[in-house]
């Protein structure tokens, strides 16, 4: 089965410490986004990357940091500079960073730092 | 930035067609108009996407209006596994990079 995984489904911390959130892809898609969404918000961009070995700060970056060192992977660490990192992670991938192209969306993994 | 505005809820009647709309007033002549929803607690799953003309797939239909700042995503039989929160998001590359912008979304209800 072709798709995005991402790893664990729930994930808890303590306040400062680092804690990195993983995606996986198998559909050999170029793209890769992460998002963060609070309850009953929307999705707001923290990074993305359109090829390997590089990558682009989204709208709510500080405190993120992200690695794209093969096709099919990009991890997400979440530092303690995170002001408040309690929240829903998406991790997404599409064939090109392009406008006209849709995004296919992991399950999510839910942060919840005390 | 370009921003949507949708309503926050809707209901519909189970096999009763559904429109969602979608402003989007400040669009610009690139930006791609996307739709995805999303069930609790899951990630978004694409429906649809369009640039000027109309747009159809199994899921949906995507109708644009001719000035391209409104747009309305139809659902022509709703059922209860449509019930979820629609969002509309502008697509578009914007001083150098690419951008996503969601909104807020709309809540769809459908009721048996």
């Amino acid at each position: 089965d072709g798709g995005i995984t991402q790893s664990p489904k729930y994930l808890f911390r303590k306040e400062g410490q680092n804690v990195t959130l993983s995606c996986e892809q198998n559909l050999n898609h170029d793209a890769m986004y992460w998002y963060r969404q609070d309850p009953g918000q929307g999705l707001r961009l923290i990074y993305y990357s359109q090829i390997v070995n590089d990558f682009q700060k989204g709208d709510i970056a500080e405190g993120y940091s992200v690695s794209r060192e093969k096709k099919e992977s990009f991890p997400l660490t979440v530092t303690s500079a995170q002001k408040n990192p309690t929240a829903f992670y998406l991790c997404a991938s599409s064939m090109s960073g392009g406008s006209s192209y849709e995004q296919y969306f992991g399950p999510g993994t839910r942060l919840t730092v005390t | 930035d370009a921003k949507t505005t949708q309503p926050n809820s809707m209901e519909s009647n189970e096999e009763e067609p559904v429109h969602l709309p979608c402003n989007h007033s400040t669009i610009s002549g690139t930006d791609y108009i996307h739709w995805y929803r999303q069930l609790p607690s899951q990630g978004p799953e694409y429906v649809i996407h369009g640039l000027t003309s109309n747009v159809n797939n199994r899921m949906a239909s995507l109708a644009i209006a001719e000035d391209r700042k409104s747009s309305t995503l139809i659902l022509h039989r709703a059922t209860l596994r449509d019930a979820a929160v629609y969002y509309c998001i502008l697509r578009g590359f914007t001083s150098g990079t690419y951008k996503y912008i969601f909104g807020t979304g709309t809540r769809l209800k459908v009721l048996a």
